[in-house]
This record gives C-alpha cells, structure tokens and sequence, in this order.
C-alpha cells in the first residue's frame, strides 16, 4: 500500500546533538513538508519541496535543514540551533494538484533528554 | 498572510446527537481550498471534508458535512449522529490555488463524544 513512513515514532536527543527525522513517501508525490506541532499552536510550516533539489523555508525554519535528493525522502535535521526542539513532527506529501490536500505520516516524537 | 482561526479549543457533545466546530479564515485569494482533518489520540492525521472555493454547493461526506460561507469567511463542520469514534482534535486547514500548495492550520477543536 501507498503511504508515508515517518521512523522513528520516538526519538531522544541530548542537548547540543543534531538528529534526523526520516521521512519516505511510495506515492510519488512532487511535494513534501514538514510540520512542528506543538499544543495550542496547531501545525507550524517548518520547511517544503516542489521538487527534487529543491526546497524553501516555511514559517519556523531556524534551527532546522533539510534535503531533497530523491522524490522519495524528505529527511529533516534538527540542529543544536533549535532552541525548544521537543515537539511532534509531522511529515506531508501532496501529488501537486491542489484540490487533494495532504497525505500525512504517522509523525515522529522527539524529546531533548 | 493566510491565517485560520478555531475559537473553540474543547467541545463535547452526547453521543448520537449533532455538534458543530467553527472555522473562519482571512484571505485576500479568490481560489482556494478548505478542509477539516481530525487527528485521533493515535495522533495520524486524517482527511475528514474538503471545499473547492468556487463551489458554492456544500461538501458532505456521510454524517460530516460543511457550511462554507465564502463572504464571510467562515467554515464551520458539522457532525451528526456523533459516534465515541469521532472523539478527536480536528483541524481547519487553507490552502491557495497557487504554487507552493502550502496549508494553513488553525489551532484545533478537541472533540470529546460522551457515551
């Protein structure tokens, strides 16, 4: 089945390490996203891409990088930068045509330990 | 900027009866979609309702259904004959017809269905 998997469902960092959110889609999707959803705030844009090579910041990208070196993955690092990094990160996917919205992950949640 | 606001942070409502959760949104775009994701405790996301802008019909999806009030900006959804199953956050979502497809969210509705 089509999908995207987000691993680790759990992760723990140490103050002052980076980490990597996985993210991978099997539903050849152009454009991937990534989100910070913390309570009371809703989600929160933190980086997309349209296309391979290619991709922009969203509302809350300090702290955070990403690459898009095949259509599939969509990894993101959370920097020692990220000053408040624990959060529930969701991962998106949409085929471009605008009226299908959004395929979600399952989300990863990272906590700094 | 696009923002999408959700003045209801919890609701609740017996199960079987009818409940309704509030949107409104600011655009200055003449095309654009809308939709409602709910987001149980397992916390995946999941597409309840979409609206074209440009439709004036109201979208329904089984017991879900949508009031769209382009003028005013507004796009509340309702649930009927509400099930324990419903019990969830649900999330207004924006998005332009434009490039860049990027959603807006509200902060969310914390629906509880009380048996």
């Amino acid at each position: 089945d089509g999908g995207i998997t987000q691993s680790p469902k759990y992760l723990f960092r140490k103050e002052g390490q980076n980490v990597t959110l996985s993210c991978e889609q099997n539903l050849n999707h152009d454009a991937m996203y990534w989100y910070r959803q913390d309570p009371g705030q809703g989600l929160r844009l933190i980086y997309y891409s349209q296309i391979v090579n290619d991709f922009q910041k969203g509302d809350i990208a300090e702290g955070y990088s990403v690459s898009r070196e095949k259509k599939e993955s969509f990894p993101l690092t959370v920097t020692s930068a990220q000053k408040n990094p624990t959060a529930f990160y969701l991962c998106a996917s949409t085929p471009g045509q605008f009226f299908y919205g959004y395929t979600f992950g399952s989300g990863t949640r990272l906590t700094v330990v | 900027a696009q923002t999408v606001t959700q003045s209801q942070p919890e609701m609740s409502v017996q199960e079987a009866e009818t409940v309704t959760l509030s949107c409104t949104y600011d655009t200055s775009e003449n095309n654009y979609y809308l939709f409602w994701y709910k987001q149980p405790p397992s916390r995946q996301m999941i597409l309840v309702i979409r609206q074209e802008a440009y439709k004036q019909q109201n979208a329904t999806e089984n017991r879900f259904s949508v009031n769209f009030q382009k003028a005013a900006k507004s796009f509340s959804l309702k649930i009927s004959d509400s099930q324990l199953g419903d019990t969830a956050m649900y999330f207004c979502a924006f998005m332009k017809h434009v490039s860049g497809n990027q959603f807006y969210f509200g902060t969310g509705t914390s629906l509880t269905v009380i048996p």
